[in-house]
Parts: C-alpha cells; structure tokens; sequence
C-alpha cells in the first residue's frame, strides 16, 4: 500500500500543551499536506508543504518536511479543546491524487 | 474559500437498494472530482477520479458496476452505490479541485450511508 503512516494514533493532552503528530511515506512526493477531520465530518485544509521546503508555519500550526527520511511533522502549540479532532497527512506522486495517511485522533482536555 | 456540499449528509436503507449520492461545488467549476471512502476510525481510501465529460478512473478493487460515478457538469458528480449491501456502510467523501494543483481541493462534508 502507498498509504503513510502516522504516529501516535491517538494522542491526549491537556489545554495548553504542545501535540506533536509525525507521518512518514513511502514514495517521492510533490506536496505535503495536512488535514483535519472533526468526528463525522470533512475535511479541513490546514497546511501544504511543497518537497523543496523544509518548514512552515501557519498560526499555532508548524509542519517540518523531511524528504531524506521521507517524513513530516506537525506542531500545535498552546493546544486547545477545540483542537480535538483527527488530523491527517496526504501525499501527491506528481499526478492528481492525493494518498492519506492513517491518521493521529487527537484528544485536548480542558 | 470554496464550498463544496453533498447531498444527503446521511442516508439508511435497505440492502438491495440504490443510493445516490451528490456532490457539488457552489462557487466555482470543478474539472476534476474525487471519490472517498471512509470507515470508522480509519482513513480515507480513494475509490475514483472523476472528470467532466469522461469516465471516471477507479483505483484498484473498486468495483465500476457496484459504484457508478457521473460528472455531467462541472459543478456535480453524483456516486450510485447499487445493490447496496450492509458491507457498503461506511463515509462517503468528495472533493473537487479546481484544475491540476492539488492545492486547491476542496472537501465536501461527507455522507454517512448505513445498509440494514
């Protein structure tokens, strides 16, 4: 399977608090993005990294690209309870698809 | 941004029936759709690529004749779910994209189909 993997699969952490969700892949990529999902709902974008940038940030949102290891992380800091949702990476090849990862539940107690 | 809806947001029926499911972009002309599906917990799969005026292209293991997809405009894709079976329960998500940069796809809500 071409999916990425992400770790942790669930995460809960206490208001305040940093989260820190990495994904790794398996192929060459494109893009890199990241996504959340609030429970039964779509999908928001949050962030795109392209495979020539190392960093970025968004807000309280920070995503690092690792192409070398094939890997990328994402930051939020100072978490909040409305940050509890899924959040998951996905991946183009130089084509029209985008390939999910499996996704990290994160869980932010007040 | 740009919105993308679907209709219904969820849907039950008996198994041995059909379900269509749309998918619209409001404020701007989609080329290409995107088919997902979702099980609980889990991560979204592609099930197809669609593209106005053409068939759309199916990912491996996905079944054209149990899942029919049209795209007659440029605004909806409709996904026929036929002879719905209780295996077929699960999330259903589109997406459109605005041409070939990834960046700008845009998910729709989802539709949650239950098969009894």
């Amino acid at each position: 399977s071409q999916q990425g993997e992400e770790d942790p699969q669930a995460l809960s952490i206490q208001e305040g608090e940093n989260a820190t969700m990495n994904c790794s892949y398996k192929t060459s990529i494109n893009n890199l993005q990241w996504y959340r999902q609030n429970s039964g709902r779509g999908l928001v974008h949050l962030i795109l990294i392209r495979s020539n940038e190392r960093e970025k940030h968004s807000g309280r949102l920070r995503v690092t690209l690792d192409t070398s290891k094939k890997s990328s992380s994402l930051l939020i800091t100072a978490s909040r309870a409305a940050d509890t949702a899924s959040y998951f990476c996905a991946t183009d090849r130089h084509t029209d698809k985008l390939i999910f990862g499996t996704g990290t539940r994160l869980q932010v107690f007040p | 941004g740009a919105v993308v809806s679907q209709h219904p947001s969820r849907v039950i029926c008996k198994s041995g029936t059909s379900v269509k499911i749309e998918c619209r972009s409001l404020d701007f002309q989609a080329t290409t759709m995107f088919w997902y599906r979702q099980f609980p917990k889990q991560s979204l799969m592609l099930m197809a690529t669609s593209n106005e005026g053409s068939k759309a292209t199916y990912e491996q293991g996905v079944e054209k004749d149990k899942f029919l997809i049209n795209h007659a405009s440029l605004t909806l894709s409709t996904l026929t779910v036929t002879s719905a079976h209780p295996e077929d329960s699960s999330f259903y998500i589109c997406s459109a994209s605005l041409g070939s940069q990834l960046e700008t796809q845009y998910f729709g809500p989802g539709t949650r189909l239950l098969v009894l």
